[in-house]
């Protein structure tokens, strides 16, 4: 299958810092990434959706000013959590998909990047 | 009712076994499904991909759609202690994201 990178996999960082994580799909066209966050032990909740060269779409209850999204080409996709608090601390997965001509193509994910906040 | 729902386990089985994993869901317009597997601390990776109802098998595993009962079902043959993961059913309408269930804990013990 396609492969998509995710970096970095781990990052502690003091609070009210700021923390970047990129998301490259590095065989395909990635024309949609999305970004999810994971507790411990559930499953994925889905913070948003980005369209290569448009703005993302953030899901309810998900704050755009904190977490930044820039989808600037079709193989990059980057989060920027802004002034980073204890309670971000969580796994960050993001998943690529080439919708292209063929929608609902298989979603790709990266490593996910393991963010605490201290 | 969650648009999705799927048996948190965990479930342990013996190695050799065959394991079942299932998902229900609610919306009948879901026609795109998928399994994956995520091994602790890692980005889930994808283990199956159906369109609409039917079976689809690749090497031990075997995905099952049933879209007049809303169910689908991912089943491993002869279990491996390397299977042991969480995995998670997702599934979408056209040109809709992907919803994914809550994920099902499997051990395989040696």
């Amino acid at each position: 299958g396609a492969v998509v990178s995710q970096h970095p996999s781990r990052v502690i960082c003091k609070s009210g810092t700021s923390v970047k994580i990129e998301c490259r799909s590095l065989d395909f066209q990635a024309t949609t990434m999305f970004w999810y966050r994971q507790f411990p032990k559930q499953s994925l909740m889905l913070m948003a959706t980005s369209n290569e060269g448009s703005k993302a779409t953030y899901e309810q209850g998900v704050e755009k000013d904190k977490f930044l999204i820039n989808h600037a080409s079709l193989t990059l996709s980057t989060l920027t959590v802004t002034s980073a608090h204890p309670e971000d601390s969580s796994f960050y997965i993001c998943s690529a998909e080439d919708r292209g001509e063929l929608r609902n193509t298989e979603a790709f994910f990266g490593q996910g990047t393991r963010l605490t906040v201290v | 009712q969650k648009e999705v729902e799927q048996d948190p386990g965990p479930l342990s089985v013996p190695e050799g076994a065959i394991v079942s994993l299932n998902c229900t869901y609610s919306n009948s317009a879901f026609q795109y499904f998928m399994w994956y597997r995520q091994y602790s601390r890692k980005g889930p990776e994808l283990l199956m991909y159906t369109y609409s109802s039917g079976n689809k098998e690749d090497g031990r595993f075997t995905a099952q759609v049933d879209k007049s009962s809303k169910y689908i079902s991912l089943f491993i043959r002869d279990s491996q202690p390397s299977d042991s993961a969480t995995y998670l059913c997702a599934m979408s309408a056209y040109g809709q994201n992907f919803v994914f269930g809550p994920g099902t804990r499997l051990s395989v013990l040696p």
